[in-house]
């Protein structure tokens, strides 16, 4: 494995409340990614980021925001969590020089 | 923007027979890399191609990219029982800092 942890890997919220989710790697890549996973969607891009305090949107961002206050740390936050936003979530990384992604073992979000 | 078709959707075989999915994008490509997810799990990385019109094989997957670099399909020989899963592939764009994943295949086999 690619050294990568997600927290908490299974979440069930009510409408409304905040959730964060948190990857964190061990392995100092530069590149981190949050993807949502949805049947006949497939992996999804919500936010990525290239360095600390450096992210940028992906295809599926509104109603998320992530934040990046050091190399290994990658939180992805739902505000007010909506019933759209049950999915699976996979944070991935990429070392600097490399194309492929190494993805974590996913965090299962219910919103109820 | 960028897209990356897939298909088929899904792919229902026997355990023998073979199988191709495809993988078409809208704009040429740096690279396409093929990942694959087993049911429950996350997506594994399998190969990257890089090279117009290359051909790479790993025992009996056999992945092609085109000449034009747009398309490129991942064909697995005489299935079996472990190669249920759902296979993406993704592309690259040069200097682009992010992957853009087609929709998958999700394969089931009968045994």
């Amino acid at each position: 494995d690619a050294g990568i942890t997600q927290s908490p890997r299974h979440k069930v919220t009510e409408t409304g409340t905040p959730v964060t989710l948190r990857c964190h790697q061990t392995e100092n890549h530069r590149y981190m990614y949050w993807y949502r996973q949805d049947p006949g969607h497939g992996l999804r891009l919500i936010h990525y980021s290239y360095g600390v305090k450096d992210t940028d949107k992906g295809e599926v961002s509104d109603g998320y925001s992530v934040s990046r206050s050091k190399t290994e740390d990658f939180l992805l936050t739902l505000e007010s969590a909506t019933s759209s936003q049950t999915s699976v979530y996979f944070c991935a990384i990429r070392g600097q020089g490399a194309d492929t992604i190494y993805f974590g073992e996913g965090s299962w979000l219910t919103v109820v | 923007g960028q897209q990356v078709m897939q298909i088929p959707q899904y792919q229902h075989v026997q355990e023998g027979e073979d199988f191709t999915t495809y993988c078409n994008s809208s704009t040429t490509l740096s690279n396409i890399q093929w990942y694959k997810q087993r049911p429950g799990g996350h997506p594994v990385f399998l190969i990257q191609l890089v090279k117009s019109g290359e051909v790479k094989k790993q025992k009996r997957l056999t992945f092609q990219f085109g000449e034009a670099k747009k398309n490129s399909s991942l064909h697995i020989t005489a299935t079996q029982t472990t190669d249920v899963g759902t296979y993406f592939c993704a592309g690259a764009i040069q200097g682009a800092q992010k992957l853009v994943f087609g929709q998958g295949t999700r394969l089931t086999i009968n045994p």
